[in-house]
């Protein structure tokens, strides 16, 4: 089955404690992109990749990496997780050609950073 | 930063009744316009699209209404059903790297 899959779904830490969430996809998708939810704000991109070592900021990038070594995976890390940074995350990917259009997106990961 | 702006935040609709949200955008570069569905625990699913040298696309009971002069476009869902209850989002892509979503609308329809 052609998914984007997210681990962990559900985290609960604290301030300052260095965190992973992993995204991998099958798809052979070149283009994969990080995204936040929170209420009231929508979907908000924390940052991209159009290939293997292509890396780019979103609209929110601070307080995160990431990292694209291979192609299905696009690890997002949090050096030094604060509250604010609590909320859904959500990673997508999409083939090269159509760049952001199609967008698969995994199921979620929601991090609490106490 | 591009913006889209997205209406009403939330919408309740009876069964059989027409829903319709609302988004308007300021960036003229802009080149696609999607719409995604998000059901509770989920993440979102592409639902439909169109391109600006389109008025309009529909897809089933899904159409999507396009002004280009007004920077408008909108989302018709017709015969709405209990099934339909969810997040919708509508956005809007600049070049291939970036997807600008709207805020969202809680779509609620009653039976």
């Amino acid at each position: 089955e052609a998914q984007v899959t997210q681990n962990p779904r559900y985290l609960i830490t604290v301030t300052g404690k260095k965190l992973t969430v992993t995204c991998s996809q099958n798809m052979n998708h070149e283009y994969m992109s990080w995204y936040r939810q929170d209420p009231g704000l929508g979907l908000r991109q924390i940052y991209y990749s159009m290939n293997v070592e292509v890396t780019d900021k979103g609209d929110v990038p601070e307080g995160y990496k990431v990292s694209r070594k291979e192609k299905r995976n696009f690890p997002l890390i949090l050096e030094s997780p604060s509250p604010n940074q609590t909320s859904l995350y959500f990673c997508a990917s999409s083939t090269g050609i159509s760049g952001a259009n199609v967008l698969t997106f995994g199921a979620g990961s929601r991090l609490t950073v106490l | 930063q591009q913006q889209v702006k997205q209406s009403p935040q939330s919408l309740i609709v009876q069964k059989g009744g027409i829903s319709i949200i609302n988004c308007a955008y300021e960036n003229t570069a802009f080149d696609y316009f999607p719409w995604y569905q998000q059901f509770p625990g989920k993440g979102p699913a592409l639902l439909i699209a169109i391109r600006p040298d389109v008025s309009e696309k529909k897809e089933g009971r899904f159409t999507i209404s396009f002004n280009k002069s007004a920077k408008q476009f909108s989302l018709h869902i017709m015969d709405s059903q209990p099934g339909d209850s969810a997040t919708y989002f509508c956005a809007a892509r600049m070049g291939y790297s970036t997807l600008t979503f709207g805020k969202g609308t809680m779509l609620l329809v009653s039976p």
